[in-house]
């Protein structure tokens, strides 16, 4: 079983300071994809960024970027030029790779991280 | 494209009585859907996964009798709450996922209160 840990229950930034969320996640598996999606007030999931394991380069998306630290199993997503709207609990999630395994498909969350951004 | 609707958004029932939350894909074929419970501020909760045409398989602790799951198509999966007490009331959320792409596209949610 795999677990994902978001050790920052709350955070506050600044109108368009950087702001990063960490994750770090236990598998034993090798191949993996790992998700940040964001839920708003209006508690529509969103899917912010995404990484798969075995590539090296870190995923970025406009204003969004990870840090993805496969031997330290860490995965932070780093928000640049905050914005009101970036204000949203925000989840870490994990999902083994692998066809075959019981846990195919399925999302493993962290516990979620509210994020405030001050004007 | 992705886009997965829920209906009804909110509903509010009485103790013992059942309730019926629609999952839809809109814009592609699911063939697996996911559905979560959410309580404020708390992480998504993995109650279940339905493929279609097959019987759900349900997460450690969920009762299959009272969360009721039915995949009947590629664009639709329903989850009946059964016999629905105070309890049960929560935040529910479907996803879906294409074939073997990894992305789970999530529905709006329903909010359900039982009195």
């Amino acid at each position: 079983a795999q677990t994902v840990t978001q050790s920052q229950p709350e955070m506050s930034v600044q109108e368009a300071e950087t702001v990063t969320l960490s994750c770090t996640y236990d598998t034993s598996e090798s191949n993996y994809y790992l998700f940040w999606y964001k839920q708003p007030p209006s508690r529509q999931m969103i899917l912010v960024i995404r990484q798969e394991a075995y590539k090296q380069q870190n995923a970025t998306e406009n204003r969004f970027s990870v840090n993805f630290q496969k031997a330290a199993k860490s995965f932070s997503l780093k928000i640049s030029d905050s914005q009101l709207g970036d204000t949203a609990m925000y989840f870490c999630a994990f999902m083994p790779a692998y066809a075959g395994g019981t846990s195919y498909g399925k999302l493993t969350f962290g516990q979620g991280t509210i994020l405030t951004v001050h004007p | 494209g992705a886009v997965v609707s829920q209906h009804p958004s909110r509903v509010i029932c009485k103790s013992g009585t059942s309730v019926k939350i629609e999952c839809r894909s809109l814009d592609f074929q699911a063939t697996t859907m996911f559905w979560y419970r959410q309580f404020p501020k708390q992480s998504l909760m993995l109650m279940a996964t339905s493929n279609e045409g097959s019987k759900a398989t349900y997460e450690q602790g969920v009762e299959k009798d009272k969360f009721l799951i039915n995949h009947a198509s590629l664009t639709l999966s329903t989850l009946t709450v059964t016999s629905a007490h105070p309890e049960d009331s929560s935040f529910y959320i479907c996803s879906a996922k294409r074939g073997y792409q990894e992305t789970q596209y999530f529905g709006p949610g329903t909010r359900l209160l039982v009195l």
